[in-house]
């Protein structure tokens, strides 16, 4: 089983839609989590980090559900600048490792 | 966040040589870095934790003699890719890593080295 699990997409939408993404990690120990976005042919820039309690960015929003182990990301509003792919990953601090996840893919469309 | 460069952006090589790949925090003092390589269309995958005054941590299947890893200061980290072959044609990208908050880790890329070899 992979430490961490996402739908690959794609998801195409609309500008000004909102859509959402959810990611599901293996290992119960998982300290840290994050969502990065990584453009074609780009390296991966850190989105945002996820807080237990759930945390917002703008048009972003995160949240953590550690008893089903996955988290989410909501993004509104969808700009065509917002296309990417959205990449979860989990930090198992103990073990100084970080896993990612295969990637979502977005497509926003005008 | 931090800073990271990578030198070279982009290297083709033919078969059989050996290509160097630099990995510098510029703001940063990193006792560890990682370096990844991704696939088309794949995930990164780890291929090693580089410690700064140490031996590198090599993931399973990962050829510690092919993929030499050298860590000589808190702001320099380098790949060499030895003997290279067609099938290590790849996008390779390093981190940095440290503690941002309250065990709370975060890792920042280099923008990536892109290597085919011929």
């Amino acid at each position: 089983r992979k430490e961490v699990e996402q739908d690959p997409g794609p998801f195409n939408v609309p500008e000004g839609a909102t859509v959402a993404f959810n990611c599901t990690y293996s290992n119960s120990a998982s300290q840290s989590f994050f969502w990065y976005r990584q453009d074609c042919r780009k390296e991966p820039k850190l989105l945002m980090s996820v807080y237990s309690s759930g945390n917002e960015d703008g048009r972003f929003t995160a949240q953590l559900n550690r008893a089903s182990q996955y988290i989410s990301l909501l993004i509104r509003d969808s700009k065509l600048s917002d296309s990417a792919t959205y990449l979860c990953v989990v930090n198992v601090y103990n073990f100084n490792k970080f896993y990612f996840g295969s990637g979502t893919k977005l497509n926003v469309k005008p | 966040g931090a800073v990271v460069s990578q030198h070279p952006s982009r290297v083709i090589c033919k078969s059989g040589t050996s290509v160097k790949i630099e990995c510098r925090s510029l703001d940063f003092q990193a006792t560890t870095m990682f370096w990844y390589r991704q696939f088309p269309k794949k995930s990164l995958m780890l291929m090693a934790t580089s410690n700064e005054g140490s031996k590198a941590t090599y993931e399973q299947g990962v050829e510690k003699d092919k993929f030499l890893i050298n860590h000589a200061s808190l702001t320099l980290s380098t790949l060499t890719v030895t003997s290279a072959h067609p099938e290590d044609s790849s996008f390779y990208i390093c981190s940095v890593y440290g503690l941002s908050g309250p065990n709370t880790y975060e890792q920042y890329f280099g923008p990536g080295t892109r290597l085919t070899v011929t």
